[in-house]
């Protein structure tokens, strides 16, 4: 069946400086959301990607889908206190398949 | 304010007994779902429901029960027959099926001792 693996686990970061995430399927998908969950909190959206090789931007947030719709990535730049939590992506194919998240720690 | 809301926050009960976790939308979302979230392993699918009285099994839907009486609501029974159920369970939803982004509830977190 499907499945999706994030790598790294966990990402200690220093502020400031850039970090990415990595997403990958054992299937095509169809799309791949991405989510962030504040430490105590619950997942909150933050994009859709849908077509091959789409790169999307939120200020200081990058997110690509891989040419093949296997994989998917989210780069930081500029890492803020703020963009501590974990960072799920979510894998669509006949349902969707979250990964184990990286959980983003910060040091000041 | 539109949204999820999920209670109790925090449930505790006993070996044995079957517990209701309530969900409730109104944000006018045909589909909702319930997932269970275990440290390190990302959110699991329990239970989905993509209209009004249908639902189907997700991933770990042993030892769960669901209903779908009214679209606003879609209450989660963990029953005695789940071996480990101590977890936090969230409930989401979204406008249509699973291609759509999800919005999900605040969580209940449920201890079984």
């Amino acid at each position: 069946g499907q499945q999706v693996m994030q790598i790294p686990q966990y990402q200690h970061v220093q502020e400031g400086e850039d970090f990415t995430t990595y997403c990958n399927s054992s299937t095509t998908l169809s799309n791949i959301q991405w989510y962030k969950q504040r430490p105590g909190g619950h997942p909150v959206f933050l994009i859709q990607l849908v077509k091959s090789g789409e790169v999307k931007k939120q200020k200081r947030l990058t997110f690509q889908f891989g040419e093949a719709k296997k994989n998917s990535s989210l780069h930081i730049t500029a890492t803020q206190t703020t963009d501590v939590g974990t960072y799920f992506c979510a894998g669509n194919d006949y349902k969707l398949s979250f990964g184990a998240g990286t959980t983003v720690t910060v040091r000041a | 304010d539109g949204g999820i809301t999920q209670s109790p926050k925090y449930l505790f009960r006993k070996e044995g007994q079957n517990v209701t976790l309530s969900c409730e939308q109104n944000l006018n979302h045909d589909a909702m779902y319930w997932y269970r979230q275990d440290p390190g392993q990302g959110l699991r699918l329990i239970y989905y429901s993509q209209i009004v009285n249908d639902f189907q099994k997700g991933d770990i839907a042993e030892g769960y029960s669901v209903s779908r009486e009214k679209k606003e609501s879609f209450p989660l029974t963990v029953t005695s027959a789940q071996k480990n159920p101590t977890a936090f369970y969230l409930c989401a939803s979204s406008i249509a099926g699973l291609t759509y982004e999800q919005y999900f509830g605040p969580g209940t977190r449920l201890t079984v001792t």
